[in-house]
């Protein structure tokens, strides 16, 4: 099974700072990533696919990088609706998975 | 628009079986899979499995074979997870999504597993 590791598990940033999670697989995914935020309470929504393909309707303030095993996903410029947790999955293989999380707090 | 619309909470005893359908539309039900994923209480999500858009093919979670399955209605664009002899560390919010990159995600169904 391919692991997926974010880093880090939690961060506390302020309004407008930029901010950059990491997630790296065990091995090689191409660009079969996908990102997702999750607000407590709520179903997880989709922020990125294709590792780098922003889903329609997502802001501009979030980008996605990387291919193979490293990739990051950006916030421009934190603002208090970002605040929630994220979560990287790889679509290259069965069994998909996700990683552990990243928690993003107000500072 | 896009929308997945699954059945409501469910509270069963240990040993229960328990069945969450996802109603899809918006789009062409046969034109992608629908993946299932769950979320025990505080924890991170977890990939329970898939089944494809048009052959019924399926693809489960090593730690749930045996006890899932996964089927989909194409006339009424309905997609449905069954999980058998639960316990109580199967207690989570299940959530069906679109695709495998999952880019549409139902609003979620909690099953409670209690005696």
């Amino acid at each position: 099974d391919i692991q997926m590791t974010q880093s880090p598990s939690s961060l506390s940033a302020s309004v407008g700072d930029r901010v950059t999670i990491t997630c790296r697989a065990s091995q090689g995914i191409s660009s079969y990533l996908a990102w997702f935020q999750q607000k407590p309470g709520k179903a997880p929504k989709s922020l990125i696919y294709a590792a780098s393909s922003l889903q329609s309707g997502v802001p501009s303030k979030f980008s996605g990088s990387g291919s193979g095993t490293d990739f990051t996903l950006t916030i421009s410029s934190l603002q208090p609706e970002d605040f929630a947790t994220y979560y990287c999955q790889q679509y290259d293989s069965y069994p998909l998975t996700f990683g552990g999380g990243t928690k993003v707090e107000i500072k | 628009q896009v929308q997945l619309v699954q059945s409501g909470a469910e509270v069963k005893k240990p040993g229960a079986s328990v069945k969450v359908s996802c109603k899809a539309s918006g789009y062409t039900f046969t034109s992608y899979g629908i993946s299932w994923v769950r979320q025990a209480p505080g924890q991170g999500l977890e990939w329970m499995g898939w089944i494809s858009r048009n052959n019924g093919n399926t693809k489960y979670a090593q730690n749930l074979q045996g006890r899932v399955t996964m089927i989909t209605d194409t006339s009424t664009s309905t997609a449905y997870m069954e999980l058998r002899s639960l316990r109580s560390d199967d207690t989570a919010v299940y959530y069906c999504a679109r695709g495998e990159a999952a880019d549409y995600w139902g609003q979620g169904t909690l099953v409670t597993v209690s005696s």
